[in-house]
């Protein structure tokens, strides 16, 4: 079956400007995370949703940055005024449950550059 | 904080050698761990993980991994690597209860020479 699909897969955008990516879970996945990796790096958690709610937002750097998944399923990571620093790759992965017993899917990420 | 350490950046070898890649974790309470690959050009899969009960956990493509809890490690291993293993490997733990949020290690990147 399909797995998790993000768009676009690379997005390059000027520092100052408001850009948004987007995330398809898999189909009845109620668990939605998303994760920032930076080059060189592991995967940096950033917020995740269980249904339509921001179960924890922790992980999100600044309040530049906003997700929201409106209907349950598809999930927009939102970031005002880009800084060079927010240049990373962003990975979805969905799941069908929240714990940790429920193995994650990792879409194939959106390569964000700021210039 | 939770924290994870993956001691080796980049190994490289050679086919038929035999693999151990070093994972350490900070955290006092109950966790549970995970090894992730990345083939090239590939996405992030689950390889193994690591809740409860017998240590030793098998994951695909014959690697397995030894959760030693006084040690606070969770090294993979595999007995002889193929050129196919060539990948990026990241440890991952997850330290809440009803939550599947994970703290990964940096990676590391493995080079299997034909």
């Amino acid at each position: 079956g399909a797995g998790v699909s993000q768009t676009p897969s690379n997005k390059v955008t000027e520092k100052g400007k408001y850009v948004e990516l987007r995330c398809d879970p898999i189909s009845g996945h109620t668990a939605l995370y998303w994760y920032r990796q930076s080059l060189g790096q592991g995967p940096e958690f950033l917020i995740y949703f269980q249904g339509t709610g921001a179960a924890d937002d922790s992980g999100l750097p600044n309040d530049r940055f906003f997700a929201v998944r409106p209907e349950g399923s598809v999930s927009t990571l939102k970031i005002q005024r880009t800084e060079r620093g927010d240049s990373a790759v962003y990975l979805c992965a969905s799941s069908l449950g929240v714990s940790a017993d429920y193995e994650q899917y990792f879409g194939p990420g959106t390569r964000l550059t700021v210039t | 904080a939770q924290s994870v350490s993956q001691h080796n950046h980049h190994v490289i070898l050679s086919e038929a050698a035999s693999l151990e890649l070093g994972c350490n974790y900070s955290y006092g309470g109950t966790v549970n761990l995970f090894w992730y690959v990345q083939y090239p050009g590939q996405h992030l899969q689950l390889l193994l993980k690591y809740f409860s009960g017998d240590p030793l956990v098998k994951g695909i493509k014959g690697f397995e991994a030894e959760f030693i809890k006084s040690k606070f490690s969770f090294n993979l291993r595999k007995p002889s690597v193929q050129w196919s293993d060539t990948a990026e490997y990241f440890c991952a733990v997850n330290a809440q209860e009803n939550t599947g949020k994970l703290i990964f290690g940096q990676g590391t990147t493995l080079q299997v020479k034909p």
